[in-house]
């Protein structure tokens, strides 16, 4: 199972674009990488998936270089409904969710 | 709302006591996963069902079981409480069919133990 290293932290302001970084050195072939914001004593909820380049949805962005060691989480325009943690998740099928999620991201926006 | 229904939402017991936990997946989801999240902690993977069968074990102590019944539900047990076991237990389950291969988790808004 591959082992991810996000940032503990990140500080932003309302309006701003944020792109947080996960670090994913040992991916397999076959991984996808999924991203998941939760808020304080609620489950995680799915932000975006994907396997390589770029995936973007309506609430956020995912680039993946070539090497497919790291991804970048862009979340644009941000508000304060936004201040999260932020989770990267890499697996495939039914190892997707066999890792402990870690620390993941606190993303805090302020106004 | 993901799907997953998670009861009860809260729960508060003392040490030494039993508690089950329940889950029921979204619908035509095979696989459960539960999860452990301490204070300020990120979820911990205990175990992981797969239309009945145990497939995978992470950090579950003995003094924890589940088990995944014929209509998917699926039922954490916690025995022989002590207090380092208040936490939320979250239960996801995961997409299958044409998207098994993503692994994409929809998790239940959790139970919060609380043991005194």
């Amino acid at each position: 199972l591959a082992k991810t290293t996000q940032p503990i932290s990140m500080d932003s302001y309302e309006g701003q674009e944020v792109n947080i970084t996960c670090s994913h050195n040992n991916i397999a072939t076959n991984d996808y990488i999924t991203w998941y914001q939760q808020f304080p004593s609620q489950g995680p909820r799915f932000i975006i998936q994907g396997y390589k380049t770029k995936v973007t949805n309506e609430v956020a962005s995912l680039f993946i270089p070539a090497d497919r060691k790291s991804s970048t989480l862009s979340l644009p325009r941000v508000s304060l409904s936004d201040t999260a943690v932020y989770y990267c998740l890499v697996g495939e099928g039914s190892n997707a969710g066999k890792s402990t999620f870690g620390d993941g991201t606190t993303l805090t926006v302020k106004p | 709302d993901s799907g997953v229904t998670q009861t009860p939402k809260h729960l508060i017991t003392a040490t030494g006591q039993r508690v089950t936990l329940r889950c029921s997946p979204r619908s035509g989801d095979l696989s459960v996963y539960w999860y452990q999240q301490s204070l300020d902690q990120g979820l911990q993977f205990l175990i992981q069902y797969y239309n009945g069968e145990e497939r995978a074990k992470g950090n579950i102590l003995e003094r924890f079981s589940a088990q995944q019944f014929p209509d998917l539900h699926s039922e954490l047990n916690l025995s022989s409480l002590e207090l380092g076991d208040s936490a939320l237990y979250f239960c996801a389950s995961r997409a299958t069919g044409t998207r098994d291969h993503t692994g994409e988790l929809f998790f239940g808004e959790g139970s919060r133990l609380t043991v005194l």
